[in-house]
């Protein structure tokens, strides 16, 4: 166990509809990235949140958008469903720069109909 | 641009020892990763290795890192029938953001048998 949470593990919506994950990072970690992982693909890097600002963003629409709170924990947010989105959403925490490995969540599991 | 690349499946019996490669193209990366991912779950960290080490073992887990062929590869001894999953390699990435963004391979499906 990482200590990182996230929820709800799983999710059905329809194209279209919007969505929102969250994400507990590990107790001390200040830095939050979200990834998404398709089937049968490695993750792939969404954006990072550190002291509340997005601190670098992959290669995903503006559609895909985040907040990270006081305490550390952070939301994605999915405009605009698409059915390409259906996949595993991984959030991980970590320490900036000089301790950075990253500890992920288990996952929350997205559905698009 | 960033790529990395990996075999993807590897079959070995139980007991005996199995090897996952890797390649990266980054070579500013600060740190290399193993994951393991288990069917329906997140990732388990395994190991890393900070890019200035050639080696780096862990109980029945060696790294080697190849600096100048941006190859790393995972050993793990006496592979048992729990070690079956999918390991991913990543690259941490610092670009021109600082953000230490993982770049991960697509992930090689190890399966041990009996």
């Amino acid at each position: 166990e990482t200590g990182v949470t996230q929820s709800p593990t799983h999710l059905i919506k329809t194209r279209g509809q919007q969505v929102t994950l969250r994400c507990s990072s590990q107790s001390g970690h200040n830095t939050v990235s979200w990834y998404q992982q398709a089937l049968g693909q490695g993750p792939q890097f969404i954006f990072q949140y550190y002291r509340e600002e997005e601190n670098g963003r992959g290669n995903f629409p503006p559609r895909f958008s985040g907040l990270q709170f006081p305490n550390y924990s952070s939301e994605l947010n999915v405009n605009a469903l698409e059915l390409d989105d259906s996949a595993l959403y991984l959030c991980a925490s970590s320490l900036p720069q000089g301790q950075e490995t990253q500890y992920f969540g288990p996952g929350t599991r997205l559905l698009v109909l | 641009g960033e790529d990395v690349e990996q075999s993807l499946f590897l079959s070995v019996r139980e007991g005996d020892s199995s090897v996952i490669n890797c390649t990266y193209t980054d070579s500013s990366s600060t740190y290399l990763y193993w994951y393991k991912q288990e069917p329906g779950a997140g990732l388990q960290l395994l190991t890393y290795i900070f890019s200035n080490m050639d080696m780096k073992q862990d109980q029945r887990l060696t790294v080697l890192l190849n600096k100048k062929d941006k190859h790393l590869s995972l050993r793990i001894a006496d592979t048992q029938t729990g070690d079956s999953a999918i390991y991913f390699c990543a690259e941490s990435d610092h670009g021109s953001s600082n953000t230490g963004k993982l770049i991960f391979g697509q992930g090689t499906t190890l399966q041990v048998k009996p």
